[in-house]
């Protein structure tokens, strides 16, 4: 069965500094997903990147990209230029392969609390 | 552009009661689905569905019942409600099938509590 592990219940980052959370993931399927949602202290879940398991560059979006390594199944996030606004939940997840029935169906892990400190 | 609406956004309930969530959106997406957030655990699924009339149990469905009778609505109703079912609820949905990253757009939350 697939699964999604963070294993960073909590991070600090200083303001302007670069910061990773870790995620990796366990799946047997060739096709794959990977997304990362920021919920800020307010609740919503925020859409922040996606990889596909075909692409072969990491995806960029501003100042989040991610570090895909397939062979080490992993996803990480990286952030670049920590803001205060960075502070938040972030949740690594993976879609099951995209089939009639399964649609937009994510796995989610378990979370990071990135606190960035001034 | 509303997206994805969910009300209520607080609700307290006695053990033994039973009560709607509701979840529409105005996409026109395909998939809809609700989650369950729980502290510690990430976001669990709870049922999904692919299209009007289809529904299906994701990881965590007992205690919950849904329908699809409309493209744009998919409510999520407690039988007979218990404290473990204290959470907060996402509703969310995507375009379904193809490729593409199909990016789950999420409802605000409905935070319950059961006493």
């Amino acid at each position: 069965a697939q699964k999604i592990t963070q294993t960073q219940p909590g991070m600090f980052v200083q303001e302007k500094e670069a910061v990773t959370l870790d995620c990796t993931y366990d799946t047997s399927d060739q096709s794959y997903g990977l997304f990362w949602y920021k919920q800020p202290s307010s609740g919503e879940m925020i859409f922040l990147i996606y990889q596909g398991s075909y692409d072969e560059q990491n995806a960029t979006e501003g100042r989040y990209s991610l570090n895909f390594q397939k062979a080490r199944k992993s996803a990480n996030l990286v952030i670049s230029a920590s803001q205060l606004g960075d502070s938040a939940m972030y949740f690594c997840a993976m879609r099951e392969p995209l089939t009639y029935n399964q649609g937009g169906k994510l796995i989610f892990g378990q979370g990071t609390e990135l606190s960035v400190k001034p | 552009n509303a997206g994805v609406t969910q009300t209520p956004k607080f609700q307290v309930l006695k053990t033994g009661q039973s009560m709607t969530l509701q979840c529409a959106q105005d996409m026109n997406h395909e998939y809809m689905s609700w989650y369950r957030q729980d502290p510690g655990m990430g976001l669990r699924l709870i049922h999904y569905s692919v299209g009007a009339g289809i529904t299906d149990q994701g990881e965590v469905p007992n205690g919950y019942n849904v329908s699809r009778s409309t493209t744009e609505d998919f409510p999520l109703r407690l039988l007979s409600a218990a404290p473990s079912q204290t959470s907060v609820y996402f509703c969310a949905s995507s375009f379904s099938g193809g490729e593409g990253n199909n990016v789950l757009t999420f409802g605000a939350g409905s935070r319950l509590t059961v006493l």
